[in-house]
């Protein structure tokens, strides 16, 4: 059975920076697309990060710069790397396997506030 | 980047009756090499992931009711409930996986009970 299980969400104030992990079981990271999409309160997903398989990683425009995606294929690992927090960062962060995406993480929830 | 749009924004439906779901894109996602219409269709429900329900515009996901399909190619595409079930309340979004990042999503649409 796949799980992936994400952590390392919380509070953190503007201009902070946290580490997201993604956790994945009955599944390899580094065999396939992972992604990060993200959801703000009572708004709509935002695809936000992917690594390939290759390596390759893109990010959207709005992260851009201040994200990191990376993974450790030892501990078959997702990660998300957040720095210079935003307000309009804060959202519940989804772990997402392949595309179309067929398996999800619960999601950890990153607040951004003073 | 490619926009999504989709259409209504909500929707009541009463049990039984069908419900249907417009998304269109900026720009044509299908891949003339193969064919294919690289738009997915995920419901989420209140506090949960999305699920995946449809990929490839029209092909059902392991384990989806058949009362869900998809539909439509280029720029526009349907998600049709036929009959409206209880359980099927919730948001709906697209998503377009067509070439590089950024794969973006819809904004969603709430289907309802009338």
């Amino acid at each position: 059975e796949v799980q992936l299980v994400e952590s390392g969400g919380g509070l953190v104030q503007p201009g902070g920076s946290l580490r997201l992990s993604c956790e994945a079981s009955g599944f390899t990271v580094s065999s396939n697309y992972m992604s990060w999409v993200r959801q703000a309160p009572g708004k709509g997903l935002e695809w936000v990060s992917v690594i390939y398989s290759s390596g390759n990683t893109y990010y959207a425009d709005s992260v851009k710069g201040r994200f990191t995606i990376s993974r450790d294929n030892s501990k078959n690992t997702l990660y998300l790397q957040m720095n210079n927090l935003r307000a309009e960062d804060t959202a519940v962060y989804y772990c997402a396997s392949r595309l179309p995406v067929d398996y999800w993480g619960q999601g950890t929830l990153v607040t951004v506030s003073s | 980047d490619i926009v999504m749009t989709q259409s209504p924004d909500s929707l009541a439906v009463s049990l039984g009756e069908r419900a249907t779901i417009n998304c269109k894109s900026s720009q044509s996602v299908l891949y003339s090499s193969n064919n294919k219409n690289y738009l997915a269709w995920y419901q989420q429900k209140p506090g949960h992931p999305p699920k995946l329900l449809i990929y490839w515009a029209s092909t059902r996901e392991s384990g989806v009711p058949d009362r869900f399909s998809g539909s439509g190619s280029g720029t526009e595409f349907t998600l049709t409930i036929s009959s409206l079930q209880a359980e099927d309340v919730a948001l709906y979004y697209c998503q377009q996986y067509y070439s590089t990042p950024p794969w973006t999503f819809g904004q969603g649409t709430k289907v309802e009970i009338k």
